[in-house]
């Protein structure tokens, strides 16, 4: 069954701390990984896409990771801003799928503290 | 041009109401996408259209019906809807292409309280 699972399901960090983010699916066969950051209301934005053969994509403080043996995938947030408080998900999509399903996971909801 | 516009931004409406959602995009994306996201979930998908034909539908209930007007526009319209219907409405779009990743960009939304 294709599944993406994301964990911790929520977590509340000081300001100005890191923080790591994890991702696991089964999705198969695997096109590509996102993160997208969804603010409270709104419609999600991506932050970063990985196919199969990329191990590292960043943008700006934030840097997602994919082991595609392991299918695993993590999403690092550096210096963490009260802006950042939004709940990241991550989306899988399988080979050869132009407009057809992809599959998210449940979300991360990040709270900044000041 | 990377954005995905919704109108409206809010809509009230009562169980007899007809009402429209509205979509547009003008990055040349030939899949346009409606999702229903409740609170704290993640989006469900609800219909895909690819060059402006209807591919999935999720077994949608038939008060809600889609429409592509033309390759930039989506439209949901709604009639006789229920209260659990209450929702952000999310429209995406992607390139569709068949070649390489591809991403879907979200619009802002539709919270959409039906009374």
């Amino acid at each position: 069954k294709n599944q993406v699972e994301q964990s911790p399901q929520s977590l509340i960090i000081l300001e100005g701390k890191n923080c790591t983010l994890q991702c696991n699916y089964t999705v198969s066969p695997f096109s590509n990984l996102r993160w997208y950051k969804q603010d409270t209301g709104r419609g999600p934005v991506s932050l970063t896409i990985m196919t199969f053969s990329e191990n590292t994509k960043s943008n700006g403080r934030y840097t997602a990771t994919l082991d595609a043996d392991t299918k695993q995938s993590s999403l690092h947030i550096t210096a963490s801003q009260l802006s950042d408080s939004a709940s990241y998900i991550c989306v899988v999509s399988q080979l050869y799928s132009s407009a057809s399903k992809i599959i998210f996971g449940s979300g991360t909801r990040l709270s900044i503290r000041p | 041009d990377t954005e995905v516009t919704q109108t409206p931004k809010h809509l009230v409406m009562g169980m007899t109401n007809k009402k429209s959602l509205k979509c547009e995009q003008h990055m040349g994306h030939r899949a346009m996408y409606w999702y229903k996201q409740k609170a704290k979930k993640p989006p469900e998908l609800m219909f895909v259209y690819s060059y402006e034909k209807l591919s999935i539908n999720e077994s949608v209930p038939s008060r809600f019906s889609p429409e592509c007007p033309n390759s930039s526009l989506l439209n949901l319209h709604l009639h006789a809807l229920q209260p659990e219907d209450s929702a952000l409405y999310l429209c995406a779009s992607s390139q569709g292409s068949g070649q390489g990743p591809d991403t879907q960009y979200f619009g802002p939304g539709t919270r959409l309280t039906v009374l």
